[in-house]
Order: structure tokens, then sequence, then C-alpha cells
């Protein structure tokens, strides 16, 4: 089984919600990602989590906040978006033993419009 | 970092044909190359990929083929479907980078009309 799951499938926020994505894998991974990606382009890294840590943000602003409670989960916290954060917000997962070339599975994305 | 250049960004062909997506990387540290491809609405999808102790590798009506001294990869879709319309996504991993990091390139819109 190599399936990511990502909730909701859309999320319509206005600029002053709080709301978050959620996604999970049940492959045993330790490495998860959250992406963006606009419409016609490809997906942009925001944050890895290596470990349940935190290893890479892409100079992403403080109004996405990234949490992983366990190895499993991966969650990001929106707050005051703009409407140019419209876009589909995609989780991926590897195995993440950092030594090998690793496959990184995507989920479906969440469709955020901000209004 | 790593650079990938994918071309053409728009390529249309009838059932039946072939269909062929290159790309380029200009870190000759990248050692793996996968290919996704993204239905509309949905996430991208793994379809294969490659190493780069491998000059070639199929599954099915799909390969992909890499030539490391070039620094060019290439995925080739024989007896396309319309099914297989999607946008397509080469990418190329930095073996330097230790969290799986991928480099994209810029995609390519494939149509087959039948």
């Amino acid at each position: 089984d190599t399936e990511v799951t990502q909730t909701p499938k859309h999320l319509v926020m206005g600029m002053t919600n709080k709301k978050s994505l959620k996604c999970e894998q049940h492959m045993g991974h330790r490495a998860m990602y959250w992406y963006k990606q606009k419409a016609k382009k490809p997906p942009e890294l925001m944050f890895v989590y290596s470990y349940e840590k935190l290893s890479i943000n892409e100079s992403v602003p403080s109004r996405f906040s990234p949490e992983c409670p366990n190895s499993s989960l991966l969650n990001l916290h929106l707050h005051a978006l703009q409407p140019e954060d419209s876009a589909l917000y995609l989780c991926a997962s590897s195995q993440s033993d950092g030594f090998s070339a690793e496959t990184q599975y995507f989920g479906p994305g969440t469709r955020l419009l901000v209004l | 970092g790593e650079n990938v250049e994918q071309h053409p960004s728009t390529l249309s062909v009838q059932e039946g044909d072939s269909a062929v997506i290159k790309c380029t990387y200009s870190d000759s540290a990248s050692n793996y190359f996968p290919w996704y491809k993204q239905e509309l609405g949905k996430g991208p999808q793994l379809i294969i990929d490659i190493r780069s102790n491998v000059g070639e590798k199929k599954d099915q009506r799909i390969a992909v083929t890499l030539n490391k001294t070039a620094k060019h990869f290439s995925l080739h879709i024989t007896e396309t479907q319309p099914e297989d319309s999607a946008v397509y996504f080469c990418a190329a991993r930095d073996r330097g980078s230790t969290l799986g990091r991928l480099y994209f390139g810029r995609g390519t819109q494939l149509t087959v009309w039948p």
C-alpha cells in the first residue's frame, strides 16, 4: 500500500480564519513533506520532517505552521492567509533512510481557496 | 542547487502513437530520477523512476532512459491512450541531499486524441 491521505479535499477560508490541513500515511515512512502547487506549475517544497523533527523550512511565511504529532501524521496550520496563498497543498512521504534514492509518494492534495 | 529543464511544455499525439518527453539536469551528483503523472484535480502519481546505476527501465508501455554523460533522461510512452492525457513532471534528486529533496521540471501537458 503506497497511500498518503489528505483531508479536507477542499477548503475555503477567509483571511482572518484559522484552519488546519491533515496528512496521514501508514507505510512506516519517516520523512514527510509539504508542498504548495499553483496551477500549471510544479510542486514547490515548503517543509520537510525527518523522524518527526522539522529538517527543512524553505523560508515559508509564519502564517503556515507545520506540526508532526507522530510518525504517521503531518499537519499544516493556517492563520491569516492571503489570497495569493490559494493553491493545491500536497503532502508526500518517503522512507528516509537518508542514504538511498528514495521514492516520494504524494497524497491527493487539499485545494485551498482564500477569500 | 540542481536545475531541471523539461521539454516540450505541451505535446499532442494521436491515440496509438508514441510520446517522448525529455529532461536535462545540471548536477552530475544527482542519482535518482522519478517521473510523475498528474491528472486534473489529483496529486502527482509516480509512474516510473530510474537510478543512476541503470541506463534504461521499462514497465509495460512506459520506459525511461538515462544518459549520465549528457545529463539527460527521457520518458517514452508507446501505444498512447486517451487516459494517458495528463501533466507529466520529471524530477531529479541531489545525492548531496540526505532528505530526498527533489527538483522538478516545469511539466509537460500531454494530450492524446482519440
